[in-house]
């Protein structure tokens, strides 16, 4: 398994801003991914991101709404930018040490609630 | 779309009885299947794996039965214990990519 830390951890923002959340990773992983668990909803993936290059976002979802960057092998943020109450949602980057994206290994988790 | 469905939202077990969490899925292409147990607060953590060429992996007093023909897939849990309450979320995917999951079901074990 590995070791997986989120920042932060939940936050309370105003509607219009953005927000950063880091992850950091105990290890060096090729794939990290980022999800969101809307309330009462399962995990949906937003995007792959990988070293060195764009992310890869899924259908529904932007560049310039998530941005993301992954500078090295261990660590990623994802910015959920302009921010609407319907952003409320749980975010959770997860990695796959198995480099072919089957077995995943979630962080904790960062609860974002916009008024 | 949803390829991965499952259809009990909660479940209710007394200690030391079997939780049987079911799940099922639409994609024919999906050879990798996972469960995984999330506690309020915390991420997912992976908990069992199947590979599509097998119909049954146990680790412990978790077993994961597969049945391709009818797209089906559960988890057993034997014997249930009150640590084990949690949401459990079926996924799957297709050759190595993403991974697709379902929407989850709350199991609680009665002592």
């Amino acid at each position: 398994s590995a070791v997986i830390s989120q920042k932060p951890s939940r936050d309370i923002c105003q509607r219009g801003t953005s927000l950063t959340i880091q992850c950091q990773v105990d290890s060096q992983v090729t794939m990290m991914f980022w999800y969101r668990q809307q309330p009462g909803q399962s995990l949906t993936l937003i995007a792959t991101a990988n070293q060195g290059s764009e992310a890869t976002y899924e259908s529904g979802f932007v560049i310039d709404k998530f941005p993301i960057s992954r500078p090295n092998l261990t660590f990623s943020t994802l910015t959920v930018s302009n921010m609407s109450p319907e952003d409320s949602s749980i975010y959770l980057c997860s990695v796959d040490r198995t480099g072919i994206g089957n077995e995943q290994f979630f962080g904790p988790g960062t609860r974002l609630t916009v008024l | 779309d949803q390829q991965v469905k499952q259809n009990s939202p909660s479940l209710s077990v007394q200690e030391g009885r079997i939780s049987i969490l079911n799940c099922d899925y639409t994609n024919s292409m999906f050879d990798y299947f996972l469960w995984y147990k999330k506690y309020p607060a915390e991420g997912p953590t992976f908990l069992i794996s199947i590979s599509s060429i097998k119909d049954k992996n146990e680790d412990g007093r978790f077993t994961v039965f597969l049945n391709k023909s009818a797209k089906h897939l559960s988890l057993h849990i034997v014997p249930s214990q009150p640590g084990d309450s949690a949401v459990y979320f079926c996924a799957a995917s297709e050759y190595g990519n993403k991974l697709v999951f379902g929407a989850g079901t709350i199991l609680r074990v009665k002592s």
